[in-house]
């Protein structure tokens, strides 16, 4: 237990659904991160917020819509997924200096979620 | 071409056995962390080395840090099946400390 919980564990959706997925952290951190996982494939970072200020986006298709309505609670919001999206969604948070920029993450750790694993069909 | 690249891709070997598994980069990195991922958990940070030549040590599993900070190894003493995961490394780019991961180290240790 890493204090980081997802919701749903799984979900299979098809091409034409609405679905979000839910990313809470009980570890009173700052930051908080939605990661892609593809079978072979390196962890994709996708969105990074701090203080509920979305600092990244790297090129994630509209059809990934993030929402962070406090430091504690992480959403994603899927619509119209291609198959290819299928994957394993990790949520993850860390305790990040808020005015360091890039510098304030050298050492900052990570802790993930257990993960959504979403099929699209 | 990946950032980091994780050698080997899988490693199957029996309890007991001593193994290495390496990260290597042609990028230097202000810091390199390694996390062990299980079948349906997410990834879990094992240790985090900042200093070029750093050796850090976490019971039978031994992290070290390259000189020039571009490359590491985890070497595993003794190997038990409850070592059986997805190890990852992770490094955070010196220039602008994006962090970065490897596709990983499938490990499973028979008993």
């Amino acid at each position: 237990e890493t204090g980081v919980t997802q919701t749903p564990r799984h979900l299979v959706m098809g091409m034409t659904n609405k679905k979000s997925l839910k990313c809470e952290q009980h570890l009173g951190h700052n930051a908080m991160y939605w990661y892609k996982q593809s079978a072979k494939k390196p962890l994709e970072l996708m969105f990074v917020y701090n203080f509920k200020e979305q600092t990244e986006n790297n090129s994630v298709p509209s059809r990934f819509s993030p929402e962070c309505p406090n430091s504690s609670h992480l959403f994603l919001h899927l619509h119209t997924l291609q198959p290819e999206d299928s994957a394993l969604y990790l949520c993850a948070s860390s305790q990040a200096p808020r005015t360091s920029g890039r510098a304030g993450f050298k050492t900052d750790t990570q802790y993930f979620g257990p993960g959504t694993r979403l099929t699209v069909l | 071409t990946q950032l980091l690249e994780q050698s080997p891709q899988f490693l199957s070997i029996q309890e007991g056995e001593n193994l290495t598994v390496y990260c290597n980069s042609s990028s230097v990195f202000s810091s390199l962390q390694w996390y062990r991922q299980e079948p349906g958990e997410g990834p879990v940070l094992l240790v985090t080395v900042v200093t070029g030549g750093e050796v850090k040590k976490l019971k039978r599993l031994t992290f070290q840090f390259g000189d020039a900070r571009k490359d590491s190894s985890l070497h595993i003493t003794a190997a038990q099946p409850g070592d059986t995961g997805l190890y990852l490394c992770a490094g955070r780019v010196s220039n602008n400390n994006d962090m970065r991961f490897g596709a990983g180290t499938r490990l499973t240790v028979k008993p």
